[in-house]
């Protein structure tokens, strides 16, 4: 099993609308997750960390559910600039406290209008 | 306050031939990061530090060597590049903050062709 899967889509979805995309992964030791926001040729952008309690910008809502070993990102009355691949990154358990990220392959979101 | 930086942009090597890549942050982050990312396998860690002088193996350290000799910069090498190490190579600095967990801020790449 993969440590960290998403659905790669791509998910069309008419400007408006409301999409939501989920990620497992499969280290239960895990102890934060994040989404990034990628576009075409450009590097990974945060876009927010994922708390036990959930998390809420504007928008965007990000749940987890440790339970089911998943997380996941609603984006609400969608855009044509939220178009771009969304990237799930879950720690990796290591020393230091400076933990890597193990990232998920993304899921691409095309808003079409 | 220009973040996290990279150089080169674009560089294009032959098989065999030795590379370093620069990556400087401003933000006094301890932790600093190098990922690659290919086609369909997503972002790889390659080698991370935890601080000046430190550093360590992530998921894909083979062929790469890396050196943390302040605090800001992290140098990433290749010895004797080969074509699987066609890539576009991301630097990462994060700061471990209570409550926060490891939020990294990504660099803007260099994409590396060898040939």
């Amino acid at each position: 099993r993969k440590e960290v899967e998403q659905d790669p889509g791509p998910f069309n979805v008419p400007e408006g609308a409301t999409v939501a995309f989920n990620c497992t992964y499969s280290n239960s030791a895990s102890q934060s997750f994040f989404w990034y926001r990628q576009d075409c040729r450009k590097e990974p952008k945060l876009l927010m960390s994922v708390y036990s309690s959930g998390n809420e910008d504007g928008r965007f809502t990000a749940q987890l559910n440790r339970a089911s070993q998943y997380i996941s990102l609603l984006i609400r009355d969608s855009k044509l600039s939220d178009s771009a691949t969304y990237l799930c990154a879950v720690n990796t358990p290591g020393g230091g406290g400076a933990d890597g990220l193990t990232f998920g392959k993304g899921t691409h979101l095309i808003i079409q209008p | 306050n220009a973040g996290v930086t990279q150089t080169p942009k674009f560089r294009v090597l032959k098989t065999g031939q030795s590379m370093t890549l620069l990556c400087a942050q401003d933000m006094n982050h301890e932790y600093m990061y190098w990922y690659r990312q290919d086609p369909g396998m997503g972002l790889r860690l390659i080698h991370y530090s935890v601080g000046e002088g430190t550093t360590a193996k992530g998921e894909v350290p083979d062929g790469y060597n890396v050196s943390r000799l302040k605090k800001q910069n992290f140098l990433l090498g290749l010895e004797s590049a080969a074509p699987s190490q066609t890539s576009v190579y991301f630097c990462a600095s994060s700061q471990m903050l209570a409550g926060a967990g490891n939020e990294q801020f990504f660099g803007p790449g260099t994409r590396l062709t060898v040939l």
